[in-house]
Parts: C-alpha cells; sequence; structure tokens
C-alpha cells in the first residue's frame, strides 16, 4: 500500500532563517505531488504541485520554492522566512489527474 | 476563476441525527468530487468520492451529487461525537491536475 512521510512535524524558526520541508510517498512510482499552506482557521492554499521530475508548477508567488530531485520526492524550502511563512504546510499525493488527493501528516510551522 | 463554495458553519447537529453538508461547485464540466474529514490540529482525510450523478453510500456516509445543479451534499447517518470536525469539499475541474478546495464546513455533534 501507498504511504507519505512527512517531516518534521512541527518546527519553530526565526524570521530571516532558511527553510527545507521533505516528503516522501512510497508504494507508488510517478505520482502527482503538492504542496499546500493551512493559515490558522482557513482554507487549503496550494503552493506548488509537481507531475514529474524537476515539473513544478508554482501556484502563488512567495518567498517559497519546490524541487523534486527523485520521483518520490518533493522538498519545500524559503532562503529566508517571513512571519507570514507561518502555518500548517501540508504535503500531498495522487497517482492520477482523476484521483484524490491523500495527505501527509503536516508540518506546523511557526515563524517568530 | 473556479471555485467551491461551502458555508463555514459551525453546524451543530445531535448525537445521533442526521447531518447534512452543502458544497457547490462553479463549474459545469467539473468531473469529480471529494469529501475529505479534518479533525483540529491533524491532516485532511479523504472519507467519500464521487465522480456520477446519483446517490454513492459508504456505510453512515452518503454522498450525493446533483450535476445540473452544479452541488454535492454529504450526509452522516447517525452522527457520533467523534464526527465532530471540518469537512472540506473538493472539485476536480476539467483540464486541471488539481483539485479544488472549499473552505470547509466545522460539524459539531452534540452529545
Amino acid at each position: 500500500s501507498q504511504t507519505i512521510h512527512q517531516w518534521p512535524a512541527t518546527l519553530v524558526q526565526p524570521v530571516g532563517s532558511p527553510l527545507s520541508l521533505e516528503c516522501t510517498v512510497e508504494g507508488t512510482s510517478n505520482p502527482n505531488l503538492y504542496w499546500y499552506r493551512q493559515a490558522a482557521g482557513r482554507g487549503l492554499q496550494l503552493l506548488f504541485y509537481s507531475v514529474g521530475i524537476g515539473q513544478i508548477s508554482s501556484e502563488v508567488p512567495q518567498n517559497l520554492s519546490a524541487s523534486r530531485p527523485q520521483d518520490r520526492q518533493f522538498i519545500l524550502s524559503s532562503k529566508k522566512l517571513l512571519l507570514s511563512d507561518s502555518g500548517f504546510y501540508l504535503c500531498a499525493w495522487s497517482q492520477q489527474i482523476n484521483s484524490p488527493l491523500h495527505f501527509g501528516n503536516g508540518t506546523r510551522l511557526t515563524v517568530t | 476563476q473556479k471555485e467551491v463554495e461551502q458555508n463555514s458553519g459551525p453546524l451543530s447537529v445531535p448525537e445521533g441525527a442526521i447531518a447534512s453538508l452543502n458544497c457547490t461547485y462553479s463549474d459545469r464540466v467539473s468531473q469529480s468530487f471529494f469529501w475529505y474529514r479534518q479533525y483540529s490540529g491533524k491532516s485532511p482525510e479523504l472519507i467519500m468520492s464521487i465522480y456520477s450523478n446519483g446517490d454513492k453510500e459508504d456505510g453512515r456516509f452518503t454522498a450525493q451529487l446533483n450535476k445540473a445543479s452544479q452541488y454535492v451534499s454529504l450526509l452522516i447517518r447517525d452522527s457520533q461525537p467523534s464526527d465532530s470536525a471540518t469537512y472540506l469539499c473538493a472539485a476536480l475541474f476539467f483540464g486541471n491536475e488539481k483539485l479544488t478546495f472549499g473552505t470547509g464546513t466545522r460539524l459539531t455533534i452534540i452529545p
């Protein structure tokens, strides 16, 4: 069966520090991969998605970036965090376009 | 812009009653619809998928899709306190590789 791993679970970082969140999927090949952010009490905001290695689509302009160095690995990064980057970051995967998303457990990021 | 809309609630339902959650979407040719449950502080969990008009039942959950009226609903029978959560509706619009989510409806089951 397929599983998705996301880490760390919680993270507290100072303003201006870098960020690297990692997500890996097991038990499937060539998944679609997604990064979402959910601010407190808000809906899900799609940040990036990828349909293959090295293929990244950005949904919103901001100081975050994403990379997919391997088929089942998706990384969210920032060179300098802002206070507004605080939130609940969720990685998700789907097998194909018409199939649902499956979410990882999320990373709660607090920028201080 | 293609959208999915939900009443944010909160929706309070007595234990044992039927909880009815509704969602409307803007694109008449949307293909696939999903309901997710999200407990406070946790990630969303898929509970139902529906692709064609009509009802789809899975245990205490029934999803209903009406493409002509552009709405999808989720019924929870015999509501339990453990059903208290935020329920997210999502639609896959034709030609997109990504789901569009509603903002969610917060459901509280009152013992």
